[in-house]
């Protein structure tokens, strides 16, 4: 069974500030892997999506990587913004469509 | 307007009672899941669906029941609502032809009493 952890659970750092995101999964066998963005009280935004065969994406600020040998992504930010304070969620889609995700890392940036 | 939209947004309700979650879909697509969220327990997957007459079980099934009613629309039910099915839910579609990049509703926050 896949099972995704983020670390850490939670982080707060100041406004500029670059920084990452953690994600690791236990079966390789991986189609891809999506980053999603959750604001309170709000739905899931896709940020970025690595298909297996890739080793990153990247979107203005935000630049995803991806080793899928050793179950491991790493989200990173550049430049933090107050802007992007948020939950930000790992999923990894293995057989038939079905995504598995970590339990997120909630982001605070000071201004 | 949203391409994703999911009723009610919020719902309170008794032991017992049964209730509908509705979700309806602009973007075309073919592919529809449902989503509970709760604390420390990250989203896991409910039901879902890859066309009208294909519906599959998801991680945590039992409980809830779905309909696909038109390519767009997807509802879950909870026959007989029960305390632990407090949560929040989320309904999100996909294409293949776009890298099954998944695209979610606003969700529906219940609250079994």
């Amino acid at each position: 069974k896949q099972e995704v952890t983020q670390i850490p659970a939670a982080l707060s750092v100041p406004e500029g500030e670059n920084l990452v995101l953690n994600c690791s999964f236990t079966d390789s066998a991986i189609y891809n892997l999506q980053w999603f963005r959750q604001d309170p009280g709000k739905g899931l935004t896709s940020l970025l999506l690595i298909q297996s065969s890739q080793r990153e994406q990247t979107s203005g600020r935000l630049n995803a990587s991806l080793d899928k040998s050793s179950g491991r992504s790493t989200l990173y930010i550049a430049a933090s913004q107050p802007g992007d304070s948020a939950t930000y969620l790992c999923a990894v889609e293995t057989s038939g469509s079905r995504l598995t995700f970590g339990e997120g890392t909630q982001l605070t940036v000071n201004p | 307007d949203a391409d994703v939209t999911q009723t009610p947004r919020n719902r309170i309700t008794k032991t017992g009672k049964r209730i509908m979650l509705e979700c309806s879909q602009t973007k075309g697509h073919d592919r529809m899941y449902w989503y509970r969220q709760d604390p420390g327990l990250g989203l896991r997957l409910i039901y879902y669906s890859f066309d009208v007459k294909d519906i599959n079980k998801g991680e945590i099934s039992d409980g809830y029941s779905v309909s696909r009613q038109a390519q767009a629309k997807f509802s879950l039910s909870l026959e007989s609502a029960i305390p632990n099915q407090t949560a929040l839910y989320f309904c999100a579609t996909s294409d293949p032809r776009d890298y099954e990049t998944q695209y979610f509703g606003p969700g529906t926050r219940l609250l079994v009493l």
